[in-house]
């Protein structure tokens, strides 16, 4: 079964720090998002990535947050300064197009800022 | 907007026991419909993928239906197990570049 490997599993920063959460995709997939799920609280999508552009992002995607695709098969998420409320799980996705295909998930990493 | 719903919130049912879960979204408008699975601090689990032209989708106890035009989906489980105990949430792919998840409905299943 192909998977979305995500590196780390869990990342301790401080406050201020600039972060990079890595994502594996699976190979033929064309879409590759990030989501972020606060403790207890409703996954919240936060970008997609396609073409080697950023197809959609929401609200919460302000400039402290980045992506890149840097060498065709890592897709990455910077956050520039972490707040504390950046704590969260993160996670990737990649799925392919149209409606027959599944979005595949990563285990997530867990990010605590302190 | 596209917004899910999932009722109820939470569920307990003794083990042996049919449940049904619900999922609600606002625009009939979607690719299609994924339920996932996520234990406690773990990743997200998929379950069943329905397609927007399919009715219902089968994996061994589970059983996902969808009514498109009425905005609505369950997921049927079978003869609940200890096992099955975690959250499960419902996910609406109204384009390519975006899913949209319902708040989950955490079930207990009780020995």
């Amino acid at each position: 079964e192909p998977e979305v490997t995500q590196t780390p599993s869990h990342q301790v920063t401080q406050m201020g720090q600039e972060v990079i959460l890595r994502c594996v995709p699976i190979s033929n997939h064309l879409y590759f998002y990030w989501y972020r799920q606060i403790l207890g609280q409703k996954v919240e999508f936060l970008v997609s990535f396609y073409n080697n552009e950023i197809s959609e992002k929401s609200e919460i995607f302000d400039d402290q947050f980045s992506v890149e695709r840097p060498d065709g098969s890592n897709f990455t998420l910077k956050i520039r300064s972490t707040k504390l409320e950046d704590s969260a799980m993160y996670f990737c996705a990649s799925s392919g197009t149209g409606g027959v295909t599944e979005a595949f998930f990563g285990q997530g990493t867990r990010l605590t800022v302190v | 907007k596209q917004e899910v719903t999932q009722i109820p919130a939470a569920l307990s049912v003794p083990e042996g026991e049919n449940l049904v879960l619900n999922c609600s979204f606002t625009d009939s408008a979607i690719y299609n419909l994924q339920w996932f699975r996520q234990d406690p601090g773990k990743g997200l689990t998929s379950l069943l993928l329905i397609q927007s032209s399919q009715r219902e989708q089968t994996s061994g106890r589970l059983n996902a239906s969808l009514d498109k035009s009425s905005g609505r989906s369950t997921l049927y489980i079978a003869a609940s197990q200890p096992g099955d105990s975690a959250t499960y949430l419902c996910a609406v792919r109204p384009r390519d570049d975006k899913i949209i998840f319902g708040k989950g409905t955490r079930l207990h299943i009780l020995p």
